[in-house]
């Protein structure tokens, strides 16, 4: 069974540095890969995906993501944090039945970013 | 502007009444989702939907129903078997072509909380 990981409840980071945010997955086959946010009473916002290619993947608002896979992990970085990207941040894996796609969502990572 | 609208945005539901959550998108998507967010636990698939007239159990259905008589809707209905229903709850929609991998795209979700 598909599933993922976020072994951080929450990271703290101090802005102008850089951040990471630890997923890792378990997938059966090829795993297609999702980062989301969401900001405090809203819904979830894309953010960047892997499918295949470049393990270096580029997302919006500055964030970008790396797939190992040797190490089941994709792990989401930004070089450089802003107070502004404080929220909750969630890893999904996609999978398929029939022709639906369902995601598994992981239980999320609030990062805090503090001046 | 495409999106997902929900509503209302707080629902409080009293022992042994039934409250129906709205979802309607204007992104032409074929598939549909209900997800339910507990703090600490992700997100939880409770029903989705990939035509209309036609839907699935997602992993928590047990005391939900849905239907799904237009492509623009996919209301949920919170019955008095849910036990413990207070819960943010967020609907999606996507393609229904899986393998374009495309991101599911969000609502901003119904606070339900019980009186």
């Amino acid at each position: 069974a598909q599933s993922v990981a976020q072994p951080e409840d929450q990271v703290n980071v101090a802005e102008g540095n850089p951040l990471t945010v630890k997923c890792t997955y378990s997938v059966s086959g090829n795993p297609y890969l999702f980062w989301y946010v969401q900001y405090p009473n809203r819904g979830l916002q894309f953010l960047l995906k892997y499918i295949t290619g470049d393990n270096l993947v580029k997302g919006s608002y500055g964030f970008e993501a790396e797939f190992n896979k040797s190490q089941t992990s994709f792990h989401l970085k930004k070089p450089s944090a802003l107070v502004s990207d404080s929220a909750l941040y969630f890893c999904a894996v996609r999978f398929d039945t029939g022709t639906a796609s369902k995601l598994t969502f992981g239980t999320g990572t609030r990062l805090q970013v503090t001046l | 502007d495409g999106g997902i609208t929900q509503s209302p945005k707080y629902l409080f539901r009293k022992e042994g009444q039934n409250v129906t959550l709205s979802c309607e998108q204007n992104l032409n998507h074929d598939a549909m989702y209900w997800y339910r967010q507990d703090p600490g636990q992700g997100l939880r698939l409770i029903y989705y939907s990939q035509i209309v007239n036609d839907f699935q159990k997602g992993d928590i259905a047990e005391g939900y129903s849905v239907s799904r008589e237009k492509k623009e809707s996919f209301p949920l209905t919170v019955t008095s078997a849910q036990k413990n229903p207070t819960a943010f709850y967020l609907c999606a929609s996507s393609t229904r072509d899986s393998f374009n991998n495309q991101p599911q795209h969000f609502g901003d979700g119904t606070r339900l909380s019980i009186l």
